[in-house]
């Protein structure tokens, strides 16, 4: 199967400090990567879509410079809540697309999550 | 335009009882359709999906759903609930390159 793999799954941080969050297929390769951010009780919202060596494309209301997205391999994005602040706190899922191929089903694999707590 | 329409925010259902999820979905084009469950602080794990095959769809633990291009509905059923399935379900179209995710059903299972 396929499988995308998040870390970390949990974090704990200051307000005020930088946070990494990485999203990994750990069996194929995805050339596009999405981050979601979820509040409780409430769909997925759609942050950014990420394209391998290009810029991330960002939904509107989504400050690009707060959160970098950085897709570097086919199978690495990774997404950096920048200056955290309290209202930051939540959870953020990432998924991904294979590589186009005469096997693509077109569904999207997620990750398990990461839950964000800024003190 | 593209939208997906999860009718009931919540489903309460005894268990061994059967699991009735409605979806609902408008799209200009032919679209894949999902169904995907998620456990608390948990990320998503694809139920079935259609893709213009066969419109009775089988999925994982029991799961089903039908694609009815008539009444646009894509909902998800279960002949009898398991106390396990208590979860977040999401309903997905993709019409083309997007996503587009319905608000969530979160399904109840009493003993």
């Amino acid at each position: 199967g396929a499988v995308v793999s998040q870390h970390p799954s949990w974090v704990i941080c200051k307000s005020g400090t930088s946070v990494k969050i990485e999203c990994r297929s750990l069996d194929f390769q995805a050339t596009t990567m999405f981050w979601y951010r979820q509040f409780p009780k409430q769909s997925l919202m759609l942050m950014a879509t990420s394209n391998e060596g290009s810029k991330a494309t960002y939904e509107q209301g989504v400050e690009k410079d707060k959160f970098l997205i950085n897709h570097a391999s086919l199978t690495l994005s990774t997404l950096t809540v920048t200056s955290a602040h309290p209202e930051d706190s939540s959870f953020y899922i990432c998924s991904a697309r294979k590589r186009t191929s005469v096997l693509n089903t077109g569904e999207l694999f997620f990750g398990e999550g990461s839950r964000l707590t800024v003190l | 335009a593209q939208s997906v329409t999860q009718l009931d925010s919540h489903v309460s259902v005894s268990e061994g009882t059967p699991v009735l999820l409605r979806c609902n979905y408008s799209s200009s084009y032919s679209p894949s359709l999902f169904w995907y469950v998620q456990h608390p602080n948990k990320g998503l794990q694809l139920l079935l999906k259609y893709t213009s095959a066969a419109t009775l769809v089988k999925g994982i633990n029991g799961f089903e759903a039908e694609f009815k291009k008539s009444e646009t509905s894509f909902h998800l059923t279960k002949p009898s609930a398991h106390m396990s399935d208590a979860a977040e379900y999401f309903c997905v179209v993709r019409p083309g390159n997007q996503f587009y995710f319905g608000t969530g059903t979160s399904l109840t299972v009493i003993p």
